[in-house]
Order: C-alpha cells, then sequence, then structure tokens
C-alpha cells in the first residue's frame, strides 16, 4: 500500500485556464475528501465521496469547481476559468469509511499556484 | 457549525524539553473524536494522537499525550522529550457525529531549537 497519491504535485497556469487534480486514495478506502488549504491556513473542507456518490460540498465549492469520482476508486478536481484566488494546496484524503474514530490518510497536495 | 481556535501561530521549544500546543473547539454535540494532525515542511499530513469523546481518560501515544477537558471544550497536546524532528505544523481538527468531514484549525508551527 503506497498511500495517498496526488498528481500533480505542483501546477502552475495562467488566469482563466482549466486544470485538473487527480486523486488515488489508499485501495479500499470508501470515503475520498478534498480540502483547500492556503498559507497560514488550516485545511478547508471541499466534497467529499463515499464510492462514487457525492455526499457533500462545500460553500466554498463554486460553480467553477466540478469534483468525480468515478467507479468509486480514484477522483478528480476540476476548476474551470481558475482565478488568482485559487492559489492554494489542494489535499486529498482517504478513510475506511467505516467508524467515525477512523484516521483520515492524507496525501502530499497539488499546489497551484494562478498567474 | 462547528469551530477549531488554535490560539498559538508559532511555538518554540528546546530539544528534549515539553511543550503544550492548545486547541478549543465550538460544538452542540456531545459525541465526537478530535484529532491532532502534524504537517512536516513540504510533507504530507500524519495523525498523531486522537480522542473520544466519551472518553475520560486521556489519550497517549509514546511521547505525545492530551489534556481533554470536555466541559472547556479545551484539547491540549502535549510533547514530551522534544526532538529535532517534531518540528512541523501541528493542527487540531475536530469530527462530528455520523463521520462527518474533519474541521481543522489554523495551526500551530512548532519550532525545535538544538
Amino acid at each position: 500500500d503506497t498511500g495517498v497519491s496526488q498528481d500533480p504535485r505542483h501546477k502552475i497556469t495562467k488566469r482563466g485556464q482549466n486544470v485538473t487534480f487527480r486523486c488515488d486514495p489508499i485501495s479500499e478506502h470508501n470515503r475520498l475528501y478534498w480540502y483547500r488549504q492556503t498559507l497560514g491556513q488550516g485545511p478547508e473542507f471541499l466534497t467529499y465521496f463515499q464510492n462514487e456518490a457525492q455526499l457533500e460540498k462545500s460553500r466554498l465549492l463554486s460553480d467553477r469547481f466540478s469534483a468525480e469520482r468515478p467507479k468509486g476508486s480514484f477522483s478528480t478536481l476540476e476548476i474551470q476559468r481558475t482565478e488568482q484566488g485559487d492559489s492554494a494546496m489542494y489535499l486529498c484524503a482517504s478513510s475506511p469509511g467505516q467508524g467515525w474514530n477512523t484516521e483520515a490518510f492524507f496525501g502530499q497536495g497539488t499546489r497551484l499556484t494562478v498567474v | 457549525a462547528q469551530t477549531v481556535t488554535q490560539s498559538q501561530p508559532e511555538m518554540s521549544v528546546q530539544e528534549a524539553e515539553t511543550v503544550t500546543l492548545s486547541c478549543t473547539y465550538d460544538t452542540s454535540e456531545s459525541d465526537y473524536y478530535l484529532f491532532w494532525y502534524k504537517q512536516p515542511p513540504s510533507r504530507q499530513m500524519i495523525l498523531v494522537i486522537r480522542q473520544e469523546a466519551y472518553k475520560q481518560q486521556n489519550a497517549t501515544e509514546n511521547r505525545f499525550s492530551v489534556n481533554f477537558q470536555k466541559a472547556a471544550k479545551s484539547f491540549s497536546l502535549k510533547i514530551s522529550d522534544s526532538q529535532l524532528g517534531d518540528a512541523a505544523m501541528y493542527f487540531c481538527a475536530y469530527r462530528g457525529e455520523g463521520n462527518t468531514p474533519l474541521v481543522f484549525g489554523k495551526g500551530t508551527r512548532l519550532s525545535v531549537i538544538a
């Protein structure tokens, strides 16, 4: 088990472009979470999946953001028409889903810079 | 909505000494979990310790222990015999009933001085 994997690790894009990030959770983890972390702040929840179903979306997740988890395995987070305010670290985490004392395992994140 | 507050943006400790990081939270739920996560520079976040709200006994993991005061809604982390590898951002996090997503504080940056 290699842990939660995120790709790419870094992304620099021009304002107005679309970007897509990928997250591969630990195999057989039912739950997958996306968080955004800006400098000097803690991670802020964006959305999460139970298998392929998207169960909750934060109000932080504007219409320009969309997330998918086809087949309940990997997940993608797409940001359309990027803005400078989207610059942040995007973290993915997964957990087994059974029991709410379970640990969430985090990936190393994708750092997005919008110029 | 639940909130988590870490009032110490930065802390420092001498190697081999003890340091305590503070965390308070606000919730109306009676049953929940609390976590401390460590985020080393440019590395992924890892779990340090967790506490179940209905357990009165404070959790301990080797050099890490918590002081959980449910009535005061306080959840501090004590690191004993601090090591250089303990230098990192530390985040306090809350998970409510029904396995809801974690809610994080803003973090405390811990420096360890040799």
